[in-house]
């Protein structure tokens, strides 16, 4: 059965700082992997998404990921965090789009 | 650009009452999927429907059903309304099943009394 994990439930950065989430998933075969980004009282924004190809995958507001598969991860990463960063951060992985599994989502906290 | 319509945005209800949320998905769309968010979750996905046929079931309970109309929007309905039902209800919507990428709408929030 697919599932994901995200290891860290909180995480602060300062402002500027780097950025690393985590995400482990558990699937059979070649997943699709989606980083989505939730403020509060929000509905979820795609960030980016892995189906296949470069391992390294861009995303929206200078967000990236890569994917390893000896790790079975798809970890977010981000060179300098913005205040406006601050939100919860969901990965997702499914054999396509239609059936996705979420992990518990990673809340992004921000220090001036 | 138009986005995924909820509505209403925020809903209460008593126990054993009904709900009906609705969902109208980006023009031109033809798959919605319905989510829900428990208080500090992740989202859990519940049915999805593509061209007004189920297309997949996830962990929606039997209290629940959903259709997907001529028009492509979608309404979930909801009975014996219970305290756990209180949640954030996503709706999503994409073109082509499977798709590449489900835009969220800004969800229903359910409050079960």
């Amino acid at each position: 059965a697919q599932s994901v994990t995200q290891p860290d439930i909180h995480i602060t950065v300062s402002e500027g700082a780097s950025l690393e989430l985590r995400c482990n998933y558990s699937y059979g075969a070649t997943p699709y992997l989606f980083w989505y980004v939730q403020s509060p009282g929000q509905g979820l924004q795609l960030l980016l998404k892995y189906f296949s190809g470069d391992t390294l995958v861009q995303g929206i507001k200078g967000f990236e990921a890569e994917f390893k598969r000896s790790q079975s991860s798809f970890n977010l990463r981000k060179p300098s965090v913005h205040w406006s960063d601050a939100a919860e951060y969901f990965c997702a992985v499914g054999p396509n789009n239609n059936d996705m599994r979420f992990g518990a989502g990673t809340r992004l906290t921000v220090k001036p | 650009a138009a986005g995924v319509i909820q509505s209403p945005r925020h809903l209460i209800k008593e126990k054993r009452e009904t709900a009906t949320l609705k969902c109208y998905p980006i023009p031109r769309h033809d798959t919605v999927y319905w989510y829900q968010q428990g208080p500090g979750q992740d989202p859990q996905f519940l049915i999805s429907f593509y061209e007004k046929m189920q297309s997949d079931k996830g962990s929606i309970p039997d209290r629940f059903s959903a259709q997907q109309f001529s028009d492509y929007h979608s309404e979930l309905n909801m009975s014996s309304l219970e305290l756990g039902d209180s949640a954030l209800y996503f709706c999503a919507s994409s073109r082509g099943s499977p798709s590449s990428e489900q835009y969220f709408g800004p969800g229903t929030r359910l409050t079960v009394t």
